[in-house]
């Protein structure tokens, strides 16, 4: 079966420190993985996705950037943190054009 | 407009009441979709998957999808507290993303 893994899972991070959050996927190959953010009281949002390895197609300009170095990872990265980067981070997978599934998630809080 | 819609609720209802989640989308593309249920600080969890038109049933859970009119319902029968949680919906088309709901948060009393 497959299994999706993110951490850390909870972080508190100062305004202007970088940002690493890592995801990966177990028991499949090739997947499409996608990093979103949750805000309180709202909807996912999608950041990024990616098809493949070194594939990446942002939806939102941010201070974020996303990579994929191996088939099965993904990471979410910022140089600077802002105050409006606080939020639940959450990673999905899915086969092509078919249901996601997501991790456990990220909250981080930038102070 | 957002291209799914969805009332955030709260919805209450006491233990075993039926209860109806409802979306509609704008996008006519859109040809699969999906009702997620998400535990406060835990990550969302798929509940039931719908390709195109009609009723998919898994136990207490009834999916609809009326493409015509581009509504999708979540029927949850027999409610009981531990399905207190936020419900999304979500839609995808001949693309790799979906979109999602802002979610429902249902809240069953004992």
């Amino acid at each position: 079966s497959q299994t999706i893994h993110q951490w850390p899972a909870t972080l508190v991070q100062p305004v202007g420190s970088p940002l690493s959050l890592e995801c990966t996927v177990e028991g499949t190959s090739n997947p499409n993985l996608y990093w979103y953010r949750q805000a309180a009281g709202r909807g996912l949002q999608l950041l990024f996705y990616s098809v493949g390895i070194g594939q990446i197609s942002s939806e939102v300009p941010q201070n974020l950037s996303a990579s994929r170095p191996q088939d099965r990872q993904f990471i979410l990265s910022s140089k600077k943190l802002l105050l409006s980067d606080s939020g639940f981070y959450l990673c999905a997978w899915s086969r092509t054009l078919s249901e996601q599934y997501f991790g456990p998630g990220t909250r981080l809080t930038v102070t | 407009q957002k291209e799914v819609e969805q009332d955030p609720g709260p919805l209450s209802v006491p233990e075993g009441a039926i209860v109806s989640l409802n979306c509609t989308y704008s996008n006519s593309a859109f040809q699969y979709f999906m009702w997620y249920r998400q535990y406060s600080r835990k990550g969302p969890e798929l509940l039931m998957y719908t390709y195109s038109s009609g009723n998919k049933e898994d136990g207490r859970f009834t999916a609809q999808v009326d493409k015509s009119s581009k509504y999708i319902s979540l029927f949850i029968r027999d409610s009981q507290p531990s399905d207190s949680a936020t419900y999304l919906c979500a839609a995808g088309g001949s693309f790799q993303k979906l979109v999602f709901g802002t979610g429902t948060r249902l809240l069953v009393s004992p």
